[in-house]
């Protein structure tokens, strides 16, 4: 197991609510990095924090904003849900140090209805 | 940005033999390139990764090679076996560039015929 976790498992909403997703990194690791996965694609990158500070970005609307607390653990929060929005949310810790390796958690389901 | 691509999207192949599966790269900046397995409805593990100054990793029954001139990477499996059924998917970023985003391949689902 490498240790990351994220809650909940499963999240059902309806469209136009908002959700926070929860993950507790790796210990040791200082940076987080939320990613969406949609059925059958390939991870995407949504943001990575790091000393709680959001570090990089992908191509995802302002609706989708995070956190990272002091002790590197961090949230996902979406608002105004989107039928789209319905995927696989998984978070990745690494140790930072500019290595690249990144762990992930075993994601939560969202389905947006 | 950086785009990968990946090949095949599928492959099958007989218990035994070896499977191989194909990205390729465009940003020539890119100096870490993991590989991650997922079977179904669990988390992407990490199985094997390379970085820009080695051409050819191994572990075991996997492998991993690096073309930085051409910009593409493989995996290699040998000696398959049921369990190595899974989607696999290739990864790239620019690791010590202060935003370690990893851009994936679309993964290629591997088969293992018993």
């Amino acid at each position: 197991e490498t240790g990351v976790t994220q809650s909940p498992t499963h999240l059902i909403k309806t469209r136009g609510q908002q959700v926070t997703l929860r993950c507790s990194s790796q210990s040791g690791h200082n940076t987080v990095s939320w990613y969406q996965q949609a059925l059958g694609q390939g991870p995407q990158f949504i943001f990575q924090y790091y000393r709680e500070e959001e570090n990089g970005r992908g191509n995802f609307p302002p609706r989708f904003s995070g956190l990272q607390f002091p002790n590197y653990s961090s949230e996902l929060n979406v608002n105004a849900l989107e039928l789209d929005d319905s995927a696989l949310y998984l978070c990745a810790s690494s140790p930072g140090q500019g290595l690249g390796e990144q762990y992930f958690g075993p994601g939560t389901r969202l389905t947006v209805t | 940005g950086e785009n990968v691509e990946q090949h095949p999207s599928t492959l099958s192949v007989q218990e035994g033999d070896s499977a191989v599966i194909k990205c390729t790269y465009s940003d020539s900046a890119s100096n870490y390139f993991p590989w991650y397995k997922q079977e179904l409805g669990k988390r992407p593990q990490l199985i094997i990764d390379i970085r820009s100054n080695v051409g050819e990793k191994k572990d075991q029954r996997i492998a991993v090679t690096l073309n930085k001139t051409a910009k593409h990477f493989s995996l290699h499996i040998t000696e398959t076996q049921p369990e190595d059924s899974a989607v696999y998917f290739c990864a790239a970023t620019t690791a010590g560039s202060g935003n370690e985003k990893l851009t994936f391949g679309t993964g290629t689902r591997l088969t293992i015929i018993p």
